[in-house]
């Protein structure tokens, strides 16, 4: 069955290190996306990507990068950890630009100590 | 000001009580509204979706869509403990700035107790 997959699942780490989390679809999608949960802010989205080599920043993107070098794996690059990027990371991926239904998955817990 | 608020709850209610969570919006492109349902510690599931404004039934669920309130309501008939979850609407356009992205509310945590 298709999957989206997310690794690590928990991590952390200290204020300053650069942190990479990995996201994986095997859905052959050509959209993915990445968000932050946060209580109170709901999913915040962070990048997002149309398709290979195909790269766009969303309302939170400070701190972060992303590249897409193929169909399905968009990892995303925290740069210089700091506390505040403490949260709950999901990446989810849709068909195309024109399908409203993204599928999400399982989040990795992120804490910067 | 979001350009979608959510009640943030959260919400407790007894067994076969009927919930109701609401979401505003200002953006008036939005086409697609959605509803998903989060359990504890996994990602987000999409729950039900309404193009445009109208009801959309699905057993328990009904979703609905006031296009010129701008407001989307999910009712949960009957609630159940396994309907205990967070609760995000998400809007969607086929045009405009937000193509292609959806917008989520803050989200509603809903525990529904025996």
């Amino acid at each position: 069955d298709a999957e989206i997959t997310q690794s690590p699942r928990h991590k952390i780490t200290e204020t300053g290190r650069q942190v990479t989390l990995a996201c994986h679809q095997t859905w052959n999608h050509n959209n993915m996306f990445w968000y932050r949960q946060d209580l109170g802010h709901g999913l915040r989205l962070i990048h997002y990507s149309y398709g290979v080599h195909d790269t766009n920043k969303g309302e939170v993107s400070d701190g972060y990068s992303v590249s897409r070098s193929n169909t399905e794996d968009l990892p995303l690059t925290l740069e210089s950890a700091a506390s505040s990027q403490t949260s709950v990371y999901f990446c989810a991926s849709s068909r195309d630009r024109g399908k409203y239904e993204q599928y999400f998955g399982p989040g990795t817990r992120l804490t910067v100590t | 000001q979001k350009e979608v608020e959510q009640d943030p709850g959260p919400l407790s209610v007894p067994e076969g009580a009927i919930v109701s969570l609401n979401c505003t919006y200002s953006n008036s492109a939005f086409q697609y509204f959605m509803w998903y349902r989060q359990y504890s510690r996994k990602g987000p599931e999409l729950l039900m979706y309404t193009y445009s404004s109208g009801n959309k039934e699905d057993g328990r669920f009904t979703a609905q869509v006031d296009k010129s309130s701008k407001y989307i309501s999910l009712f949960i008939r009957d609630s159940q403990p396994s309907d205990s979850a967070t609760y995000l609407c998400a809007m969607f356009s086929q045009r405009g700035t937000s193509y292609g992205k959806l917008t989520f509310g803050q989200g509603t945590i809903l525990t529904v107790h025996p």
